[in-house]
């Protein structure tokens, strides 16, 4: 069965400083991953997605997540925070051939000025 | 504009009584899907569809109803027979099934119990 654990329910930062996102997956499967950001009361937008392409993967807004086999994990980073950052972030695992998303419980980024 | 579009926005029901929630999309996508998401959860399927005129149970499929009659659309009808139906409703859609294509959603249906 595929799984996805977010470590951190909450994140604060300061503007200007680094972000990290944890996350964590199990998959039986060769997996896809994802991470989605969603601003209040908003839809979800992808940021990046890893496909077994290139472990270091580039997405919207100057974040970055690297697939990681051996620790099973797939961080999300972003060298400086903006405010505009303030928001949802969910990882998200899908095993290749198969359509069902699989959802963490989120993340919370806090961007102080 | 390509997307999602949800509608209403906001929606209020009475204990009892049945609404629908639309959703339309001219990404001109196979599959579409319908999640419910809680506070502090992530999100979950209600129901998915590969194709016009089939459609799948996801995870929580007990009281809620779909129909995909056209490629564009996939409305999502909340029963009386739901429990806890207060939520906020992503509809989503991609252009195939599999695992590496990314699901496109829209902006969401906030549905309120009185």
């Amino acid at each position: 069965a595929q799984s996805v654990t977010q470590l951190d329910s909450h994140v604060s930062v300061s503007e200007g400083t680094p972000v990290l996102l944890r996350c964590n997956y199990s998959s039986s499967y060769s997996p896809s991953l994802f991470w989605y950001v969603q601003h209040p009361n908003k839809g979800l937008q992808l940021l990046l997605k890893y496909t077994s392409a290139a472990t270091l993967v580039k997405g919207i807004n100057g974040f970055e997540a690297e697939f990681k086999k051996s620790e099973t994990s797939f961080h999300l980073t972003k060298p400086s925070a903006h405010m505009s950052d303030a928001a949802e972030y969910f990882c998200v695992v899908t095993p290749s051939g198969f359509q069902k998303l699989v959802f963490g419980t989120g993340t919370r980024l806090l961007v102080s000025p | 504009d390509g997307g999602i579009t949800q509608s209403p926005k906001y929606l209020f029901r009475k204990e009892g009584q049945n609404v629908t929630l639309s959703c339309e999309q001219n990404l001109n996508h196979d599959a579409m899907y319908w999640y419910r998401q809680d506070p502090g959860q992530g999100l979950r399927l209600i129901y998915y569809s590969q194709i016009v005129n089939d459609f799948q149970k996801g995870d929580i499929a007990e009281g809620y109803s779909v129909s995909r009659e056209k490629k564009e659309s996939f409305p999502l009808t909340v029963t009386s027979a739901q429990k806890n139906p207060t939520a906020f409703y992503l509809c989503a859609s991609s252009g195939g099934t599999g695992g590496r294509n990314e699901q496109f959603f829209g902006p969401g249906t906030r549905l309120t119990v009185l």
